[in-house]
C-alpha cells in the first residue's frame, strides 16, 4: 500500500543532543511537509519542500533544519533539542501544493 | 493568536444520533477548510473538505456547513457510529482553493457511546 512512513515512531533525546527524525513515502508526491504538534494543540507547520525548493515558515526556530535527499524521502533534524521541544511530529505529502495532504503517524519525541 | 478555533475539546454522542462538530476562524482570507480525523496511534486521515463558494458539501454519513458571514463551520455525522470515536481537526487554508500551509485547530475528540 502507498503510504507515509515515520521513524522512529517513539525517539527520546537528551537535552541539547541532536535528534534525526526520518519520513518517508511511497505516493511519489512532490509536496513534503513537517509539522509540530504540541499536547493538546494544534499542529503547527514547521516547513515544507515542493520538490527541491524548502519553504520555511517565518516563526519556526532556527533549531530545525530539513532535507531532502530525494523524493521518496525527508529528514527533521533538530540541532539542540530543548525541553520545549518535546512533541509528536508529524510529516505529510500531497501531490501538489493544492491537493490532499496525507499524514504519517507521527514520531513522538520525548527530550531529557 | 488562533485562527482556526475548536471550542469544544471533547464530545459524547449516542450511536446512531448525529454528532455535530463546530469550527470558528478568524483569517477572512481562508478560503479552503477540511476535516481530518485522527485515531490514536495514527496520523491524522483526510475526511471531508468544503471551498468558500459553497456552503455545503456531503460524502455519505459526513456533511460539512460552511457560513461565511459567520466565519464558522460545521460537521455533521449522521448517523453516528462507535468507529467515528476519534480526534476531529478543523483545518482551513487560504491557497487559492488549495491546501497548502493549513492551519488546525487544536481538535475535539468525540466519543461515541453504542
Amino acid at each position: 500500500d502507498a503510504m507515509v512512513i515515520q521513524n522512529p515512531r517513539y525517539q527520546v533525546t537528551q537535552f541539547g543532543k541532536p535528534v534525526t527524525l526520518s519520513c518517508s513515502q511511497t505516493l511519489n508526491h512532490n509536496v513534503m511537509y513537517w509539522y509540530q504538534q504540541k499536547s493538546s494543540q494544534a499542529p503547527k507547520l514547521l516547513f515544507h519542500y515542493y520538490d527541491k525548493d524548502f519553504n520555511n515558515e517565518a516563526d519556526t526556530p532556527d533549531n530545525f533544519q530539513s532535507r531532502r535527499p530525494n523524493t521518496s524521502f525527508c529528514f527533521l533534524d533538530i540541532r539542540s533539542p530543548g525541553l520545549g521541544d518535546a512533541a509528536m511530529y508529524l510529516c505529510a505529502t500531497s501531490r501538489g501544493r493544492t491537493d490532499t495532504q496525507y499524514f504519517g503517524p507521527g514520531t513522538r519525541l520525548t527530550v531529557l | 493568536d488562533q485562527q482556526v478555533k475548536q471550542n469544544s475539546p471533547s464530545l459524547s454522542v449516542q450511536e446512531g444520533r448525529i454528532s455535530i462538530l463546530n469550527c470558528d476562524y478568524t483569517n477572512s482570507m481562508f478560503d479552503y477548510f477540511l476535516w481530518y480525523k485522527k485515531y490514536p496511534a495514527e496520523g491524522p486521515t483526510f475526511l471531508i473538505s468544503i471551498s468558500s463558494i459553497k456552503d455545503k458539501n456531503e460524502d455519505g454519513r459526513f456533511t460539512v456547513f460552511l457560513n461565511k458571514s459567520a466565519k464558522h463551520l460545521s460537521l455533521h455525522i449522521v448517523p453516528s457510529q462507535p468507529g467515528d470515536s476519534a480526534v476531529y481537526f478543523c483545518a482551513a487554508s487560504a491557497g487559492e482553493g488549495g491546501s497548502e500551509k493549513l492551519v488546525f485547530g487544536k481538535g475535539t475528540k468525540l466519543t461515541v457511546n453504542p
